[in-house]
């Protein structure tokens, strides 16, 4: 199957830094989607991006997909953007299963 | 809009008993997604169901089961439970986009199984 990593796994930073988080995977991808996972648990999404780049507010992703990476850059960090930040990739149309990389832990100290 | 919604938060069972748990999928969405995160295993997928019946299957045994309802929601049922079946449990739902591409698929709270 597809394979999905993330990097870096831990990111400490001081509020206000930027930050580039990055997912290669192995396949072509149908889908490819930005989640951070609240303290709670809950996946919250953050974009649907397999290809092309989009933005919303102080978050955007870029999607190479013929060079079978994404990024997600986080400006002007505040200390609620802390928590992990999975990509996720569905590789088949038929199958519609994602695979989730291991994520990366993110810390932003005041 | 009401997003996805899951039941029970939080679930406590003895090894050898039997889980259900249950989802509803956002309004319109006729496909419903399970997965496990399990600590230390990550996220991994478990179930599809669109229109009622099962259309994939994670690599998970047999006593991982579920259905789903006419009213697209759906229950996830473990049996003969293990203690390594200790996870969060999440429900997603997406659309069935009319060119046949995966939707944007969005997810529950979870439910936090503990086995003991």
């Amino acid at each position: 199957g597809i394979q999905v990593e993330q990097s870096p796994p831990d990111l400490i930073l001081q509020e206000g830094a930027n930050s580039t988080l990055r997912c290669n995977f192995s396949d072509s991808v149908n889908n490819l989607q930005w989640f951070h996972q609240n303290p709670w648990g809950q996946l919250i999404n953050l974009f649907y991006i397999p290809s092309g780049t989009k933005q919303n507010g102080r978050l955007s992703a870029t999607t190479v997909a013929t060079e079978r990476y994404s990024l997600l850059y986080i400006s002007s960090s505040q200390t609620t953007d802390s928590g992990v930040y999975f990509c996720a990739v569905d590789d088949s149309g038929s199958a519609r299963q994602l695979t989730f990389g291991s994520g990366t832990q993110l810390t932003v100290l005041p | 809009e009401a997003g996805v919604t899951q039941s029970p938060t939080h679930l406590i069972k003895t090894r050898g008993q039997q889980a259900t748990l249950r989802c509803s999928p956002i309004s319109g969405h006729t496909s419903v997604y399970w997965y496990q995160q399990a600590l230390g295993l990550g996220l991994q997928f478990l179930l599809w169901y669109d229109e009622g019946e099962e259309r994939n299957r994670g690599n998970f045994p047999p006593r991982f089961s579920g259905r789903q309802f006419p009213n697209y929601s759906s229950e996830l049922n473990v049996n003969a439970l293990e203690l390594e079946d200790s996870a969060l449990y999440l429900c997603a739902s997406s659309l069935v986009r009319l060119a046949g591409g995966p939707g944007e698929q969005y997810f529950g709270p979870g439910t936090r199984l503990t086995v003991t």
